[in-house]
């Protein structure tokens, strides 16, 4: 079964501290993979398109990269502003579907 | 540029009652639109989604449907609520490549509804 689950749950971050969160995905064919960010009671808001493995993309403290089994979302020297549910989703081949991971709460502090 | 209204941003709503969630998208023509629900904690679950007027699919059974009158409208509806049919209501849209698939999605502001 086509499946995307993301790790960790929740995360807490010291201003500064770098990390990487995880999107992991066994699909049957991989279209595209797709980062968003949520903040609290909003709707999600596109960040990354991610179509082959080996891709890159960056923006700002963010930047994605891409296997052909997962994705990482890094965050470079976090500020208290990049809290945020960070959703990753994919599309598949033969299916209409975007599949989306419960997603990680990122919660960056001062 | 393009924008997505939804509205109401928040309802309540008595079990039994009918339902009327509107979603519209400015700045774009035929787009593809689509309505998640998103379950506190858990991932969003696409309900319906449109490649044009009148053209709706629906990816899950349940309690609710979908109507597209115009081209940049989106409408879910129900006759009767569930307690089960709370949640947090998306409306999203993406850009016609030929596919429904393949497409970034953009998402509106959502509604917050409460079946009680």
């Amino acid at each position: 079964e086509d499946q995307v689950t993301q790790s960790p749950e929740a995360l807490r971050l010291q201003e500064g501290e770098s990390s990487s969160l995880n999107c992991s995905y066994t699909v049957s064919g991989l279209r595209g993979l797709f980062w968003y960010r949520q903040d609290p009671g909003k709707g999600p808001e596109f960040l990354f398109t991610l179509y082959s493995a080996g891709e890159e993309k960056e923006k700002e403290r963010l930047k994605a990269t891409l296997t052909k089994k997962e994705s990482f979302l890094h965050i470079t020297a976090p500020k208290p502003e990049d809290s945020a549910t960070y959703l990753c989703a994919v599309h598949i081949y033969n299916n209409n579907d975007m599949r989306f991971g419960a997603g990680t709460r990122l919660t960056v502090k001062p | 540029s393009q924008t997505i209204h939804q509205w109401p941003a928040t309802l309540v709503q008595p079990v039994g009652s009918p339902l009327s969630l509107e979603c519209t998208v400015e700045g774009t023509s035929n787009p593809n639109l689509y309505w998640y629900r998103q379950a506190a904690g858990r991932g969003l679950q696409l309900l319906f989604y449109s490649v044009g007027i009148g053209q709706i699919s629906s990816e899950v059974p349940q309690n609710l449907s979908a109507s597209r009158p115009q081209d940049r409208q989106f409408i879910l509806s129900s006759k009767k609520l569930l307690l089960s049919d709370s949640g947090f209501y998306l409306c999203a849209w993406s850009r016609d490549r030929g596919s429904i698939a393949y497409n970034e999605q953009f998402f509106g502001p959502g509604t917050r509804l409460t079946v009680l």
